[in-house]
């Protein structure tokens, strides 16, 4: 069975444009999480959608992050402008939880590298 | 709100040696716990996981951690280091309530480190 999948492995841009980030989760999982990781702050959850409603987005930095989730087998997070501190491994990991009460366990994808110069 | 603490940002051991990686948690609430491993450009791959009932919990490649409430700890350890092992583990505690339930808090992790 194919893991979470994320595109594109990597991503450099320049200072204020648009990134757009892809996930798909593992087929039957019912939510979906997107991370940051960076040397300075480690992992960081930004938000995460149960049933493809966001549940929580209380780690999303700013107005210039939004993320979608149109359907049970797509997520997108973009940043528009981007900035380079922004710079980071961006992770998209899912678990079978059906409710936002569920604690299961999470499978993250292999995460992209985003570099903004 | 919930915390983790993983004593030792780097440990170096030799191959064949006690592998032991220090994790404390904080939580209000009975706690999910859970150690990640991270190999080099890789995602985060679950070793093991506590939810409720057996205090030592065996995951794969032949890591143990224990739940000590008492001590609010959740140590790794493995018995015999591989040079395989080497890579940045994590430990993490679930949310304590309402929408933070299903979320995760991770500790900074500890590079392990293999020497032949």
């Amino acid at each position: 069975d194919a893991g979470v999948i994320q595109s594109p492995r990597h991503e450099v841009t320049e200072m204020g444009q648009e990134v757009t980030l892809r996930c798909k989760p593992i087929s039957g999982h019912n939510s979906l999480f997107w991370y940051r990781q960076t040397m300075m702050r480690g992992l960081e959850l930004l938000i995460y959608f149960n049933n493809n409603v966001p549940i929580d987005d209380s780690g999303m930095p700013e107005d210039r992050f939004s993320a979608k989730m149109p359907n049970a087998s797509f997520s997108t997070l973009k940043i528009q402008p981007s900035e380079p501190r922004d710079s980071a491994v961006y992770f998209c990991a899912s678990s079978l939880s059906r409710s936002w009460l569920s604690r299961d366990t999470q499978y993250f994808g292999p995460g992209t590298r985003l570099t903004v110069l | 709100a919930q915390s983790v603490t993983q004593l030792g940002s780097h440990v170096s051991v030799s191959e064949g040696a006690l592998v032991l990686l220090r994790c404390n948690y904080s939580s209000s609430v009975p706690p999910y716990l859970f150690w990640y491993v991270q190999y080099p450009n890789q995602g985060l791959q679950l070793l093991l996981k506590y939810t409720t009932g057996a205090t030592l919990v065996k995951g794969i490649n032949g890591f143990e951690a224990e739940f000590k409430k008492s001590e609010t700890s959740f140590h790794l350890t493995k018995p015999s280091a591989h040079m395989s092992d080497a890579a940045e583990y994590f430990c993490a505690v679930s949310g304590e309530g309402g929408t933070s339930y299903g979320k995760l808090t991770f500790g900074q992790g500890t590079i392990l480190t293999v020497h032949p």
